[in-house]
């Protein structure tokens, strides 16, 4: 299986600031990595997928990079309804597989 | 508007069997795989299965493989995940979720059920 490893599991930011959260996989995925938000009482969001398209409607200030084994999910200029918590996934190959999550939480 | 809406969760025996379903509805669902994730309390996301557009392929990891079984009802635009077999360990929300014709991503989910194994 693909593990995948998810770093902070959590972070606390401001409103305006920038956050970096990174997730790295024990194997090449080539680009085949996802990123979704949590929110509660909604339904989880994908919000990129290959490693760096944005999803329909995802806003501009959200990025993704990477390929291989190391990815990174940028948030610039975060607002408030960005504080929720942040899944990456790969789907390169079966079982597809999670990483723990980051809770981004306001400071 | 894209909608998931699973059912059928709920207390169940381990050992015993549980049938969920999730009803979907705003897009054409014969046209997309499906799958189920589920959440176990205070944990990450685990995929649980798969299943392709007709419903002639299935894909599960080794966790539940053998005790759980996805399929679907194209006609009534309905997924569903038979459980046997159940274990504590499977105590979870479960959530359906939409497949991308193209890439193993979830586009939309449920907002889902929750399944309790305890005696």
């Amino acid at each position: 299986d693909v593990q995948m490893t998810q770093s902070p599991s959590y972070l606390a930011a401001s409103p305006g600031e920038s956050v970096s959260i990174s997730c790295k996989a024990i194997k090449s995925i080539s680009n085949n990595l996802a990123w979704y938000q949590e929110k509660p009482g909604k339904a989880n969001k994908l919000l990129i997928h290959s490693g760096s398209t944005l999803q329909s409607g995802t806003p501009s200030r959200f990025s993704g990079s990477g390929s291989g084994t190391d990815f990174t999910l940028t948030i610039r200029s975060l607002e408030s309804e960005d504080f929720a918590v942040y899944y990456c996934q790969q789907y390169n190959e079966y079982p597809l597989t999670f990483g723990s999550g980051t809770k981004l939480e306001i400071k | 508007e894209v909608q998931l809406v699973e059912s059928g969760g709920g207390l169940v025996q381990p050992g015993r069997s549980l049938k969920l379903s999730c009803a979907a509805s705003g897009f054409t669902f014969s046209g997309f795989p499906m799958a189920w994730v589920r959440q176990a309390p205070k944990k990450g996301l685990e995929w649980v299965a798969s299943i392709s557009s007709g419903g002639a392929v299935t894909y599960y990891p080794d966790s539940v493989k053998g005790r759980f079984t996805i399929s679907r009802d194209n006609a009534k635009n309905t997924l569903y995940l038979q459980m046997d077999s159940l274990r504590s360990e499977d105590t979870a929300s479960y959530y359906c979720a939409r497949r991308q014709v193209q890439l193993r991503v979830f586009d939309y989910w449920g907002q889902g059920v929750m399944v309790t194994v305890s005696s």
